[in-house]
């Protein structure tokens, strides 16, 4: 199994611009999360699906984020526009589970985003 | 606030030494998760409990969840280089959005030779 996918691994862009996050989960996971990790603030969690379905975004910052997941495979994290504030490491993380805190999570390698 | 606590934030140990993480919640927890971190990675699932006053071990890793489910420590006997890296702990707390999976401020291991 390859594990959760993410990329770009790295991004530099400068503010105001849109920046497009992509995760691949594990296959026959049906849960997805996104976080976000910084020196300040720690691993936050920004929002979550379950079958596709977002669950709790309560952790999505402001309006410029925005997460879809238009099939089991596949899910975005957008910026738009884009702050330096911004800037940190997202990972996603998959999950197979009855709930949805009751067994691991596999995280991604990262995508660490730079805003300049 | 940040929720889920865990000291110390930092620990620098001589290979061979023991080492120790302490977690603590606000809220009484129904599971407790271990993550590691290394250095430029992800984080990488251990283990979790889920009983009060649960005693999990693997290897020279000693995991244990609180009588009052609320705190939880792992300790690492005869530390080695390959043991670097950030160790969190994660828990479900319930926000204002339902339960959310909350991760510890994280203690940062780092052993020398």
């Amino acid at each position: 199994d390859a594990g959760v996918i993410q990329s770009p691994r790295h991004e530099v862009t400068e503010m105001g611009q849109e920046v497009t996050l992509r995760c691949k989960p594990i296959s026959g996971h049906d849960y997805l999360f996104w976080y976000r990790q910084t020196m300040m603030r720690g691993l936050e969690l920004l929002i979550y699906f379950n079958n596709n379905v977002p669950i709790d975004d309560s952790g999505m910052p402001e309006d410029r984020f925005s997460a879809k997941m238009p099939n089991a495979s596949f899910s975005t994290l957008k910026i738009q526009p884009s702050e330096p504030r911004d800037s940190a490491v997202y990972f996603c993380a998959s999950s197979l589970a009855r709930t949805v805190y009751s067994y691991e999570q596999y995280f991604g390698p990262g995508t660490r985003l730079t805003v300049t | 606030g940040q929720q889920v606590m865990q000291i110390p934030q930092y620990q620098h140990v001589q290979e061979g030494e023991d080492f120790t993480t302490y977690c603590n919640s606000s809220t009484t927890l129904s599971n407790i998760q271990w993550y590691k971190q290394r250095p430029g990675g992800h984080p990488v699932f251990l283990i979790q409990l889920v009983k009060s006053g649960e005693v999990k071990k693997q290897k020279r890793l000693t995991f244990q969840f609180g009588e009052a489910k609320k705190n939880s420590s792992l300790h690492i006997t005869a530390t080695q280089t390959t043991d670097v890296g950030t160790y969190f702990c994660a828990g479900p707390i319930l926000t204002g959005g339902g339960n959310k999976l909350t991760f510890g401020t994280g203690t940062q291991l780092k052993v020398e030779l």
